[in-house]
């Protein structure tokens, strides 16, 4: 199994619906966080979150909300979807991995389109 | 604020010839920095990193200076092959949140 899990891998939906993206890791890691990749935008910060008492906005966190209901589950809300959100969206936590480094690990993406 | 200026695309080249992406930082201190690559229809993977200045990262072929004097890390690979095509993005980490502060990305295409 992967360490981080972002489910839906791809998902369609229409404009005013609520959307929820998941994401679920497995490294033990207190801090995790939600991107969006846009081509030729890079990724931009949306949420995240040090522990579950602990949700700070990122840089563009308008029309999204999130939920930290464990310390290895993390959920992205879109409560009324529009097209200008669809985009590709990371999953990722930060902390120290296997070699006693520290360092960010990345899902596999959710590519979400909003028609 | 952080911010990071990557080379713009796309780049294109044939197989074995010398690839510069550049990147350009700003930021307060001492941030570490990374190169990502996101392969066709992946997700990211760190490529390589640095943490402090003159450290230099490499990784499959791939290499980066960190200059603390001219604010760069830019990426070099001395012979490129078809499966290094993908986008690379540049990130830097800085502050207490440990937000990465990624450039837009360059799509980088190798032809045999």
């Amino acid at each position: 199994d992967a360490d981080v899990t972002q489910t839906p891998r791809n998902r369609i939906t229409k404009t005013g619906k609520r959307i929820m993206l998941e994401c679920s890791q497995t490294k033990g890691h207190d801090r995790m966080y939600w991107y969006r990749q846009d081509p030729g935008l890079g990724l931009r910060l949306i949420y995240y979150s040090f522990d579950v008492k602990d949700i700070n906005k990122g840089e563009i966190s308008d029309g999204y909300s999130v939920s930290r209901q464990a310390q290895a589950k993390f959920s992205l809300s879109l409560e009324s979807a529009i097209p200008n959100q669809t985009a590709l969206y990371f999953c990722a936590t930060f902390g120290r991995s296997g070699d006693g480094d520290y360092g960010y690990t990345f899902g596999s993406g959710t590519r979400l389109t909003v028609v | 604020g952080n911010s990071v200026t990557q080379m713009e695309g796309p780049v294109t080249l044939s197989e074995e010839a010398f690839l510069t992406i550049n990147c350009t930082y700003t930021a307060t201190g001492y941030p570490s920095l990374f190169w990502y690559v996101q392969y066709p229809g992946e997700g990211l993977q760190l490529l390589l990193k640095a943490t402090k200045a003159d450290d230099k990262g490499s990784n499959k072929g791939f290499e980066a200076t960190y200059r603390k004097e001219t604010t760069s890390f830019h990426l070099e690979k001395g012979s490129v092959q078809v499966s290094d095509s993908a986008v690379y993005f540049c990130a830097l980490l800085r502050g207490s949140n440990y937000k990465l502060t990624f450039g837009k990305g360059t799509l980088l295409t190798v032809n045999p």
